[in-house]
């Protein structure tokens, strides 16, 4: 089993649509988790981290179930520039917080 | 505030040559991460540097990659000799490495396309 595993998709919705992306992970010693977006051709940026009592940003919402480890990642009214590659990752624990990254989930909105 | 600066950002050479890519990471930032991003996959961990000693370095293929952090600042990571399968975008990124739970932003410079023919 891989470390860090997302559905690739593409996930291809209309604009103003809700759509939801999880992420699984195999290590229960992660200790922090975070959700990376990736643009055509550029770097990953934070898109923000993901805390135990769930945390939301606008029109994203992010999800631990450490229970079942695996993370998740809800968008809302979705907008044609929110199209991109959404990264999951996850430091391993004990002290280094070595990260990983999952392959990455494609989204794309159309109109 | 200056992002993470990478040079070159293109770079292509024949397999069995040798290429080094530098990476300046953000000012005050103690953490360095080289990665390699294969097209539709996502970046897998080659290094990673808490000032200048390592971190991680359990997926570099040593036997042809090699890295530095001198000083704790610049980086070079070095590839010799290339394989047809080292074809990759090489990104660099720094965070500032103090979280005690592990919750530092990883800030990435634009990367190195290379293509080894």
């Amino acid at each position: 089993r891989k470390e860090v595993e997302q559905d690739p998709g593409p996930f291809n919705v209309p604009e103003g649509a809700t759509v939801a992306f999880n992420c699984t992970y195999s290590n229960s010693a992660s200790q922090s988790f975070f959700w990376y977006r990736q643009d055509c051709r550029k770097e990953p940026k934070l898109l923000m981290s993901v805390y135990s009592s769930g945390n939301e940003d606008g029109r994203f919402t992010a999800q631990l179930n450490r229970a079942s480890q695996y993370i998740s990642l809800l968008i809302r009214d979705s907008k044609l520039s929110d199209s991109a590659t959404y990264l999951c990752v996850v430091n391993r624990g004990g002290g280094s917080y070595i990260p990983t990254f999952g392959r990455g989930t494609s989204l794309i909105v159309h109109p | 505030e200056a992002g993470v600066a990478q040079s070159p950002r293109y770079k292509i050479i024949e397999k069995r040559q040798s290429v080094a890519f530098w990476c300046n990471p953000i000012s005050g930032h103690a953490t360095l991460y080289w990665y390699q991003q294969i097209l539709g996959q996502g970046p897998k961990l080659l290094i990673q540097f808490q000032n200048n000693g390592v971190v991680d370095d359990s997926q570099l293929p040593k036997d042809r990659f090699s890295a530095e952090r001198l000083k704790g600042v610049d980086s070079t990571l070095k590839i010799q000799p290339a394989k047809l399968e080292d074809s990759a975008v090489y990104l660099c990124a720094s965070s500032f490495g103090q979280s005690a739970l592990g919750t530092d932003t990883q800030y990435f410079g634009p990367g190195t396309r290379l293509t080894v023919l």
